[in-house]
């Protein structure tokens, strides 16, 4: 049974530049979360979404940070223009949704250096 | 507003020796408790969770968890430590009324001597 997967799995590239993290969530869940992990912050929610639908993007930093769900099998997190302070782990996770019993699945996490 | 505290960012034992990581938690209606573990370089794998029933929590790798509602706490307890369990440990909480978001601890980071 495949797990949530992201994509890339590591990601450089230098300020000023686009950034696209991918997550497709396991099949049948129906809500999806962006976490954003560091050192200094540790892990904090970012946005999520239930059926597609952003349900909570008050963690979201600013307006350089944007994500999308068109299906449910798919959702990107975009940032634009990128800075050093975006360094980060960023992950993905995902839940049946059917109640918050349920315990997130996360993904394996896409290492973002900004140089 | 919900909140987790794991006291102690680093906790070291002897391979063998008893594990207790501790959490405590606020919330002003019933929770639901998680705790996760995370490797190096990989993301958050559930241990064990409490919703509802026996307060006494059994996981993988052979750990468990109480949920004590007069304390707030959930602790994590392993009796014995294998140096594969050298690893972070992440707390969380949601409520119970359905929403979806978690609220994590800081972590709590295991270091197992041989």
């Amino acid at each position: 049974d495949a797990g949530v997967i992201q994509s890339p799995r590591h990601e450089v590239t230098e300020m000023g530049q686009e950034v696209t993290l991918r997550c497709k969530p396991i099949s049948g869940h129906n809500s999806l979360f962006w976490y954003r992990q560091t050192m200094m912050r540790g892990l904090e929610l970012l946005i999520y979404f239930n059926n597609n639908v952003p349900i909570d993007d008050s963690g979201m930093p600013e307006d350089r940070f944007s994500a999308k769900m068109p299906n449910a099998s798919f959702s990107t997190l975009k940032i634009q223009p990128s800075e050093p302070r975006d360094s980060a782990v960023y992950f993905c996770a995902s839940l049946p949704g059917e109640g918050s019993n349920q315990p997130q699945h996360f993904g394996d996490g896409t290492r973002l250096s900004i140089l | 507003a919900q909140s987790v505290t794991q006291l102690g960012s680093h906790v070291s034992v002897s391979e063998g020796a008893l594990v207790l990581l501790r959490c405590n938690y606020s919330s002003s209606v019933p929770p639901y408790l998680f705790w996760y573990v995370q490797y190096p370089n990989q993301g958050l794998q559930l241990l064990l969770k409490y919703t509802t029933g026996a307060t006494l929590v059994k996981g993988i790798n052979g750990f468990e968890a109480e949920f004590k509602k007069s304390e707030t706490s959930f602790h994590l307890t392993k009796p014995s430590a294998h140096m594969s369990d050298a690893a972070e440990y992440f707390c969380a909480v949601s409520e119970a009324s359905g929403t979806y978001k978690y609220i994590f601890g800081t972590g709590t980071r295991l270091k197992v001597l041989a």
